[in-house]
């Protein structure tokens, strides 16, 4: 029982082609995240959304689009495909609650653009 | 304001030693201080965890330490095994208001070897 899952796990690519990762979470959760983790191992925010409110890493390029069909989902869809955008990829999911605040990341689709 | 500094950059510990990996923030307002663990191939998971009204947090081999007034924190992994090798990640946040003001702030992360 997968608690977030992503597809696909690797995606390889060519510029300037437009692709999307898929992400579902059965946590029954309410905050959904992306996360770009570079060569470097380094983890930074890309988005934040409830049902409330999509809160973006201002540093994210708006080719870079997530899109929630339901409260289980949140697809990222990225246009325009640039070499830079190379990465590990991670969906996470949360429940907004006063009692926790843990974060459970899929486990990540890794893109490469040729 | 929104930095978390991880160090080492990498760490190679003998089976049974003790591993400590260190960080330090700058936001007052950081109340919340998670360690996640990752795996090659594999997203991070949650190892332990510690807010501020405590000093120290203890789970098994795992501690963290916590320093406000420093507004540093740290793990201590106490005998060491090869299976705790992986990357450990520190990071800080609001405790959940909702919205960006509970998004983790990550540190770089630490590869910790660990040597049999």
């Amino acid at each position: 029982d997968t608690a977030v899952s992503q597809t696909p796990k690797y995606l390889v690519t060519q510029m300037g082609n437009d692709k999307s990762i898929k992400c579902e979470q059965n946590l029954g959760h309410d905050t959904m995240y992306w996360y770009k983790q570079d060569s470097k191992k380094f983890l930074k925010i890309m988005f934040s959304y409830n049902n409330k409110e999509l809160i973006i890493n201002e540093t994210v390029p708006n080719r870079f689009s997530p899109k929630s069909p339901d409260k289980a989902h949140l697809n990222l869809h990225i246009n325009s495909l640039e070499l830079g955008d190379s990465a590990v990829y991670f969906c996470a999911s949360s429940q907004e609650s006063l009692l926790h605040n843990e974060q459970f990341f899929g486990p990540g689709t890794r893109l490469t653009v040729l | 304001q929104q930095q978390v500094k991880q160090s080492p950059q990498s760490l190679i510990v003998q089976k049974g030693g003790i591993s400590i990996i260190n960080c330090a923030y700058e936001n007052t307002a950081f109340d919340y201080f998670p360690w996640y663990q990752q795996f090659p191939g594999k997203g991070p998971a949650l190892l332990i965890a510690i807010r501020p009204d405590v000093s120290e947090k203890k789970e098994g081999r795992f501690t963290i330490s916590f320093n406000k007034s420093a507004k540093q924190f740290s793990l201590h992994i106490m005998d060491s095994q090869p299976g705790d090798s992986a990357t450990y990640f520190c990071a800080a946040s609001r405790w959940y208001y909702g919205g960006s003001q509970g998004n983790l702030i990550f540190g770089k992360g630490t590869k910790l070897s660990v040597k049999p």
